[in-house]
């Protein structure tokens, strides 16, 4: 009964270093969504994928790049870290992107850059 | 410019009285509000919703009003308990104007602490 599993749960950078973060669902939800969270904010979308092979950008998607490689997985690549992408990094699934459902979320990837 | 407000950061409540976190929006596409509960270190996870063209909704303790021409939602618990403390957030959906699909919009949220 997992839901939205991330990984890692936490990783620490240097300013520079590349890094992916991994989820995947097993709810069989068609659309996936990378989301942050900074101290004192709201989540904001970063990238979303309505289905398998289509991803689109969000509010926030500078710095980022996404790959969903199935129906089940959706990474998140940070080229070159920047301490301003330091953060708390959600992934969420929902099953139709098409209509008003609740979004599910995995437990989060705590990322300091230094 | 912040489209789903929510105003108190933090909010005290003894046990056993109601809690009322409060939601205010400025964008009138949005036609589905949610309210997601969230403990430290782990994922919000979805409480209740509400659709625009309803002003009432209810599932056991939790309660969700949303008053349209205000633009304004809150959530009511009844009674309220100390297991309830956790950050509650708003969010609010719409359709997105490119790609057709719905969206959420978070606010900020409001750290409830229910003492015993």
């Amino acid at each position: 009964n997992a839901g939205v599993t991330q990984t890692p749960k936490f990783q620490v950078l240097k300013t520079g270093q590349s890094m992916t973060l991994q989820c995947a669902q097993d709810m069989n939800h068609n659309s996936m969504y990378w989301y942050r969270q900074d101290p004192g904010m709201g989540l904001r979308l970063i990238y979303y994928s309505a289905s398998e092979g289509t991803t689109d950008k969000g509010e926030v998607p500078n710095g980022y790049n996404v790959s969903r490689l199935n129906k089940r997985e959706f990474s998140l690549r940070l080229e070159s870290a920047a301490p301003s992408q330091t953060s708390v990094y959600f992934c969420a699934s929902s099953r139709d992107p098409y209509s008003n459902q609740p979004q599910h979320f995995g437990d989060g990837t705590r990322l300091s850059i230094l | 410019d912040q489209q789903v407000k929510q105003n108190s950061p933090s909010l005290s409540v003894q046990e056993g009285r109601i809690s009322i976190l409060n939601c205010d929006y400025t964008n009138s596409m949005f036609d589905y509000f949610l309210w997601y509960k969230k403990y430290p270190a782990e994922g919000p996870t979805f409480l209740i919703s509400i659709s625009s063209i309803k002003d009432k909704n209810e599932d056991g303790r939790f309660t969700v009003f949303l008053n349209k021409s205000a633009k304004h939602l809150s959530l009511h618990i009844v009674p309220s308990q100390p297991g309830d403390s956790a950050v509650y957030f708003c969010a609010a959906s719409a359709r997105h104007s490119g790609a057709g699909s719905y969206q959420l919009t978070f606010g900020k949220g409001t750290k409830l602490s229910v003492i015993p």
